[in-house]
C-alpha cells in the first residue's frame, strides 16, 4: 500500500519567513495530493491540493509542488504569520471514486512574531 | 448546514467498559470515516463505509466496529476499551464524486485509565 513520509515534524520559524515542508510517497499510482491543517484542538481542514498531471498550484501565500519521477511534493508558505501556526499534514490518493487517503504525520509548524 | 458532527466530544472510560461514538453529515455524502489520531502518527484510518449498510476495515480495525444503518450516521463502537484506545477520534465524511476531499468532523477526545 502507499506510505507517505513528511518531514521536518517540527518547524519554527520567524515571521514574514517562508516555511517548507516536504512529503515523499511510495504508490507511484497516487494522483492527488492534498494538505490539510490543523489548528490546535480543531479539525484538520484541506488547505489546497495538487493532481499529478500539475506541477505547481499556488493560492495567495501558499503554494504547493509535485515531482512525480521523484515521488515528491511540497508545502511552501510565504511571508508566515502567527495565524499560520498549526500542524499540518500532507496525503496521496487516487481521486476516483472511494480511494484511501493515506495521510503523513504531520509537521507542527511554530511561527514565532 | 452543521456539517460533520460528532458525539460526544469528551469521553473518559474504564478499562474493559464499552462506548460509541456518533457521526452524522448533513451533506448527503456517500463515503464516511472513522480515523484515530496520536501523536506523532498522523491520522490512521479505523473504519470506513462507501454507501448506508456497508462498512469496511481500515488500517487499525482491532477492537473497534461500525455501522452504518442510515446514510447520514456512522457509529463507532467500543466493546472493551484498553488504554491503547486512548486518543482523538474524527470522523469524516466525503463526496461520491470527490472521495478524496475529506471533511472532518470535530474530533472526540477519548482517555481509557
Amino acid at each position: 500500500g502507499e506510505n507517505v513520509e513528511q518531514h521536518p515534524s517540527t518547524l519554527s520559524v520567524q515571521e514574514g519567513d517562508s516555511a517548507v515542508i516536504k512529503c515523499t510517497y511510495s504508490d507511484s499510482a497516487s494522483n492527488y495530493f492534498p494538505w490539510y491543517k490543523q489548528e490546535l484542538g480543531k479539525r484538520p481542514q484541506l488547505i489546497i491540493d495538487i493532481r499529478s498531471n500539475v506541477g505547481e498550484k499556488k493560492d495567495q501565500r501558499i503554494a504547493v509542488t509535485l515531482n512525480k519521477t521523484a515521488k515528491h511534493f511540497s508545502l511552501h508558505i510565504t511571508e508566515t504569520q502567527p495565524e499560520d501556526s498549526a500542524v499540518y499534514f500532507c496525503a496521496a490518493t487516487l481521486s476516483g471514486g472511494y480511494q484511501k487517503v493515506t495521510f503523513g504525520t504531520g509537521t507542527k509548524l511554530q511561527v514565532i512574531p | 448546514n452543521a456539517g460533520v458532527t460528532q458525539t460526544p466530544k469528551f469521553r473518559v472510560l474504564k478499562t474493559g467498559q464499552s462506548m460509541t461514538l456518533l457521526c452524522a453529515q448533513d451533506m448527503n455524502h456517500e463515503y464516511m470515516y472513522w480515523y484515530r489520531q496520536d501523536p506523532g502518527m498522523g491520522l490512521r484510518l479505523i473504519h470506513y463505509s462507501v454507501g448506508e449498510g456497508t462498512t469496511a476495515k481500515g488500517e487499525v480495525p482491532d477492537g473497534y466496529n461500525v455501522s452504518r444503518l442510515k446514510k447520514q450516521n456512522f457509529l463507532l463502537g467500543l466493546e472493551s476499551a484498553a488504554p491503547s484506545q486512548t486518543s482523538v477520534y474524527f470522523c469524516a465524511s466525503t463526496p461520491e464524486a470527490r472521495g478524496y476531499e475529506q471533511y472532518f468532523g470535530p474530533g472526540t477526545r477519548l482517555t481509557v485509565t
